[in-house]
């Protein structure tokens, strides 16, 4: 089965700051990564699929890049609304998600 | 627009079985996958299973002795049973849109899970 690592496993940042988070695939998932904001007491929201393509209505500073097992997602300017729990997922084979990565106000 | 709910028993006893059932509302069935996903509390998330209309179904192997997803005849909603439970199947439980979907050609195109129900928390105690 593939493995998802994610990180750092927490964040700390600023309303402002540019943040990056790093998920690596144990083996070759091509392209076939999503990106998921989960808040606390919340169902996880899709914010990018196919690694790069953003979902309708995602603001445009969360970007995702990468491709093979080497995956991040970027936020460009940190909002409030943003600090939350984020989560690759690759569906290359099965479906299996990344640890979470844990965005909090620092 | 399409919405989930997820409706069954909070609390289940050790070794019996779970039974959940999601209701899709505001869209079809038809046409998309359904899935499962679970999530103990303060953990991560863990695939359960897929189901699609027409009752194609594909299980994560670590569950797969235990878990059966069905969909409904009326197409308006589908189920998860998961049996002989411990402590350690304790989570909240989602149901979700997804891996994909058919467009009007037959085409499969696979996708990330892009609706998800509410969850609902199951606790196994006795």
């Amino acid at each position: 089965d593939i493995q998802m690592t994610q990180s750092p496993s927490t964040l700390s940042a600023s309303v402002g700051d540019r943040v990056t988070i790093t998920c690596r695939a144990s083996q070759s998932i091509s392209s076939w990564l999503a990106w998921y904001q989960q808040k606390p007491g919340k169902a996880p929201k899709l914010l990018i699929d196919k690694a790069s393509s953003l979902e309708n209505g995602v603001p445009s500073r969360f970007s995702g890049s990468g491709s093979g097992t080497e995956f991040t997602l970027t936020i460009s300017s940190l909002q409030p609304d943003d600090f939350a729990t984020y989560y690759c997922q690759q569906y290359n084979s099965y479906f299996s998600f990344g640890q979470g990565t844990k965005v909090e106000i620092k | 627009q399409v919405q989930l709910q997820e409706s069954g028993p909070g609390l289940v006893k050790p070794s019996e079985t779970l039974s959940l059932s999601c209701t899709v509302s505001g869209g079809s069935i038809r046409s998309y996958y359904w899935s499962w996903i679970r999530q103990p509390p303060g953990k991560g998330l863990e695939w359960i299973g897929y189901i699609n209309y027409s009752g194609s179904t594909n299980y994560n192997p670590s569950l797969k002795s235990r878990v059966t997803i069905s969909v409904d005849t009326s197409k308006t909603h589908f189920s998860l049973k998961l049996s002989s439970v411990t402590a350690a199947d304790t989570a909240v439980y989602y149901c979700a849109r997804g891996p994909g979907y058919y467009d009007s050609s037959g085409y499969y195109y696979v996708r990330g899970f892009d609706i998800w129900g509410q969850g609902t928390m199951v606790t196994v105690s006795s």
